[in-house]
């Protein structure tokens, strides 16, 4: 079966410009995470959705990030105002269900968008 | 506050030697704890994890790890390394009441014939 998708693969942008990231997860998953991976570094939280809503948007750097989930499968990563610093490759995780501690369901990665600000 | 710290951004091994890739954690709570894989331009795959139970975990491509709550250590080995095992490893951590996996700065491994 299909894994996780992400679209585009690259996106180069010029500073100041809006983004949109599309994620679509594995089907029937329930909950999806984005994560940010800065050169040299690991993934960093960024948002977890279960189902619809954002259970936990925390790790979102800025209100220049937002992200949807709107009918509970695809998810759109949108980030207004780019700037620089916010060249990543942006990550997106789905797991079956929701990560509880008696039943942590394992989390499968897309292969990410590679976001280049100029 | 929860961190996971790998030492070593850079592992270099020849082929048929052992792999050693060392992780340390800082949790207030109980830990779980992962390794994962990345190849290039594809996305992380799960290598092993440790929830509770036996504190040797053996996982996928005959890599395992053990957990050592007095250490808060979770070294990933391989006896014996193959050159498709070159790659990026991260060590992560799961632990309190959020839903975030904590992910190390990453080791990569190269492989040299």
């Amino acid at each position: 079966g299909a894994g996780v998708s992400q679209t585009p693969s690259n996106k180069v942008t010029e500073k100041g410009k809006y983004v949109e990231l599309r994620c679509d997860p594995i089907s029937g998953h329930t909950a999806l995470y984005w994560y940010r991976q800065s050169l040299g570094q690991g993934p960093e939280f960024l948002i977890y959705f279960q189902g619809t809503g954002a259970a936990d948007d925390s790790g979102l750097p800025n209100d220049r990030f937002f992200a949807v989930r709107p009918e509970g499968s695809v998810s759109t990563l949108k980030i207004q105002r780019t700037e620089r610093g916010d060249s990543a490759v942006y990550l997106c995780a789905s797991s079956f269900g929701p990560p509880l501690r008696e039943n942590l369901d394992e989390q499968f990665f897309g292969p990410g968008t590679r976001l280049t600000v100029l | 506050a929860q961190s996971v710290t790998q030492l070593g951004s850079h592992v270099s091994v020849s082929e048929g030697a052992l792999v050693l890739l060392r992780c340390n954690y800082s949790s207030s709570v109980p830990p779980y704890l992962f390794w994962y894989v990345q190849y290039p331009n594809q996305g992380l795959q799960l290598l092993l994890k440790y929830t509770t139970g036996a504190t040797l975990v053996k996982g996928i491509n005959g890599f395992e790890a053990e957990f050592k709550k007095s250490e808060t250590s979770f070294h990933l080995t391989k006896p014996s390394a193959h050159m498709s095992d070159a790659a990026e490893y991260f060590c992560a951590l799961w632990g309190d009441s959020s839903y975030k996996l904590i992910f190390g700065s990453g080791t990569r491994l190269l492989v040299r014939p």
